[in-house]
């Protein structure tokens, strides 16, 4: 299994600032994901890392607003720009692994805008 | 386009007893994955079990067991001798062809009494 880290793990942030959002992993992996849940929500992607290459947005996510990074195929950065309180959420990271392209999630980061 | 259904909003149950947690699914691939994501209070998500659109058996983890009905498109989440620990989100999950982790349903809140 993949060992996921991420932090800050919770932040309250002021409205109009941008955070960064870091994971690491313990192995190589070509894809890393990027997740959003929203407060009682489910888990919506907001994009695809890969490594050496600009990251794939899903719809109604673009890149100004969620800028990744993407440098080696351990680490991934997801900032969320010109924070509102509508960015409130949990941000999670996570690899596929193994044959069954298992995702693995990273703890999380639990981001309170104010 | 891949869509994963969880009709239960919340489910309760006794301490002991099995549950059962729906999942229903659509996509157009002859090739997908489904898992079961667990979800405490501390936010992070728990790989319980996984299905291959092509496996012949229902899968099992210990207690996790995954009624996987192909032809109804369904794959339930069964947990038997339910734990308090057992209390969480739980989220239905596909992926698709290619073996991106794509789509979540809208998650089961999981209560168990004592």
């Amino acid at each position: 299994s993949a060992v996921i880290s991420q932090k800050p793990s919770r932040d309250i942030c002021q409205r109009g600032t941008s955070l960064t959002i870091q994971c690491q992993v313990d192995s190589q992996v070509t894809m890393m994901f990027w997740y959003r849940q929203q407060p009682g929500q489910s888990l919506t992607l907001i994009a695809t890392a890969n490594q050496g290459s600009e990251a794939t947005y899903e719809s109604g996510f673009v890149i100004d607003k969620f800028p990744i990074s993407r440098p080696n195929l351990t680490f991934s950065t997801l900032t969320v720009s010109n924070m509102s309180p509508e960015d409130s959420s949990i941000y999670l990271c996570s690899v596929a692994w193994g044959s069954t392209g298992e995702l693995f999630f990273g703890e999380g980061s639990r981001l309170t805008v104010l | 386009a891949q869509k994963i259904t969880q009709t239960q909003p919340g489910m309760f149950v006794q301490e002991k007893e099995a549950v059962t947690l729906d999942c229903t699914y659509d996509t157009s691939d002859p090739s997908y994955g489904l898992f079961w994501y667990k979800q405490p209070s501390s936010g992070e998500m728990i790989f319980l079990i996984y299905q291959g659109s092509y496996d012949q058996q229902n899968a099992t983890e210990g207690r996790y067991s995954l009624n996987f009905q192909k032809a109804r498109k369904s794959a339930n989440l069964v947990i038997s001798a339910s734990q308090l620990g057992d209390s969480a989100m739980y989220f239905c999950a596909m992926t698709d062809n290619a073996g991106n982790m794509l789509t979540f349903g809208g998650g089961t809140r999981l209560m168990v009494k004592p």
